[in-house]
């Protein structure tokens, strides 16, 4: 079985500082996506970022960057510059080859003007 | 807007009852996913089709069940309904199934059990 922890419940940041969210996660396979989905208050589910296991290369998109340890299974989420509209909850989700999907219990962030 | 529909928006029925939730995917997209967002369990992966075929199963209860229909649309059927079962419910869709395609989720249908 593969599970997917975030230790963080709660994280506030200030306006346009830098925030880290953790995530740690198990499997046994060797070829896996993980994500971070953020869900504001509209309860849309929106995808932030994706790495895919094979690559060392962290992914990044614009504000939002990954530091993805394979052997320490860590994916962690960095925001830069974060901004009023960042406010979430934040999810870490694990896909594995057979398509089964475990999210993490999410963390809410909350950016303070 | 993701592209994907689902209706009802809001659902409210009594322990025992059956529902049918609907789930429309985007333009083009072949894959269908499930979830269940409740308080006490979470974010939890219920059941995938691709094209028609059930591809992957998740925490799914027996007492629910899935299909994917020929124009792709797919239901989720909650039967035996629990005061426990109250949660919402999201569907996303992708291309094709595998990581490697993003998923576009629906706005959810949020299910009361009373």
């Amino acid at each position: 079985a593969q599970t997917v922890t975030q230790s963080q419940p709660e994280m506030s940041v200030q306006e346009a500082e830098t925030v880290t969210l953790s995530c740690t996660y198990d499997t046994s396979e060797n070829n896996y996506y993980l994500f971070w989905y953020k869900q504001p208050p509209s309860r849309q589910m929106i995808l932030v970022i994706r790495q895919e296991a094979y690559k060392q290369q962290n992914a990044t998109e614009n504000r939002f960057s990954v530091n993805f340890q394979k052997a320490a299974k860590s994916f962690s989420l960095k925001i830069s510059d974060s901004q009023l509209g960042d406010t979430a909850m934040y999810f870490c989700v694990l896909h594995n080859a057979g398509n089964m999907l475990t999210f993490g219990g999410g963390t809410r962030l909350m950016v303070k003007p | 807007d993701s592209g994907v529909t689902q209706t009802p928006k809001h659902l409210i029925t009594a322990t025992g009852q059956r529902v049918t939730l609907r789930c429309s995917p985007r333009s083009g997209d072949l894959s269908v996913y499930w979830y269940q967002q409740s308080l006490d369990q979470g974010l939890q992966f219920l059941i995938q089709y691709y094209n028609g075929e059930e591809r992957a199963k998740g925490n799914i209860l027996e007492r629910f069940s899935a299909q994917q229909f020929p124009d792709l649309h797919s239901e989720l059927n909650l039967s035996s309904l629990e005061l426990g079962d109250s949660a919402l419910y999201f569907c996303a869709s992708s291309v094709a199934p595998g990581g490697y395609n993003e998923q576009f989720f629906g706005p959810g249908t949020r299910l009361t059990v009373l």
